[in-house]
């Protein structure tokens, strides 16, 4: 159980353009869900956490009008890459947060979307 | 959430066990240690946690020391699916914070 699937699973575009990636817990609810962005032999960095009917909170540094995110359900988290540019280029990986019981709550991590703008 | 140190890179000959250090001498009373692993170009892989015993699961042991200042994650016996960036995370369950990575540690099992 506790699976996060990611699509689209690579991407590529052309500079200017949108991409939307989509982010869904397929076995569970998840009212938070969280995304990071990992380029080449760096390690993960988080980008936002995104609340089930609520607006996304995003780390220092992290355009929101660039990267918009939509968590409208319980199991869907959506961000987007607005006019996306070369530099954006990156693979990004979401998570959903599993809560058990009152105290308790795991992360389970998607399989990541390598996205590549030309 | 405390700061973890971890070494850059490690080389273990399959089969042998596998032992990744972590150093988190600022950790909290209430914050777990969590150990994650990427595979290249997938999304990371819980592996196992603990709060101040040590921990086994069908993956893994975790060993933390009693003052909590340091752990230790086994691999009993390596294989070369093993080979990953292995990450040490500490943070408070109870918050439901997200997690923030370091820079891991990259595992090369050796045939």
């Amino acid at each position: 159980g506790a699976v996060v699937s990611q699509h689209p699973s690579w991407v590529i575009c052309k500079s200017g353009t949108s991409v939307k990636i989509e982010c869904r817990s397929l076995d569970f609810q998840a009212t938070t869900m969280f995304w990071y962005r990992q380029f080449p032999k760096q390690s993960l960095m988080l980008m936002a956490t995104s609340n089930e009917g609520s607006k996304a909170t995003y780390e220092q540094g992290v355009e929101k009008d660039k990267f918009l995110i939509n968590h409208a359900s319980l199991t869907l988290s959506t961000l987007t890459v607005t006019s996306a540019h070369p530099e954006d280029s990156s693979f990004y990986i979401c998570s959903a947060r599993l809560q058990r019981g009152r105290s308790y709550n795991e992360q389970f991590f998607g399989p990541g979307t390598r996205l590549t703008v030309l | 959430d405390a700061k973890t140190t971890q070494p850059p890179s490690m080389d273990c000959a399959e089969g042998r066990a596998a032992n990744l250090p972590c150093n988190h001498s600022t950790i909290s009373g209430n914050e777990y240690v969590y150990w994650y692993r990427q595979i290249h170009s997938q999304g990371p892989q819980y592996i196992i946690h603990g709060l101040k015993n040590n921990e086994t699961n069908e993956m893994a042991s975790l060993i933390i020391t009693e003052d909590r200042k340091s752990s230790t994650l086994i691999l009993p016996h390596a294989t070369l699916r093993d080979t990953a960036v292995y990450y040490c995370i500490v943070r408070a369950s109870n918050t439901g914070n997200q997690f923030y990575f370091g820079t891991g540690t990259s595992l090369t099992v050796i045939p």
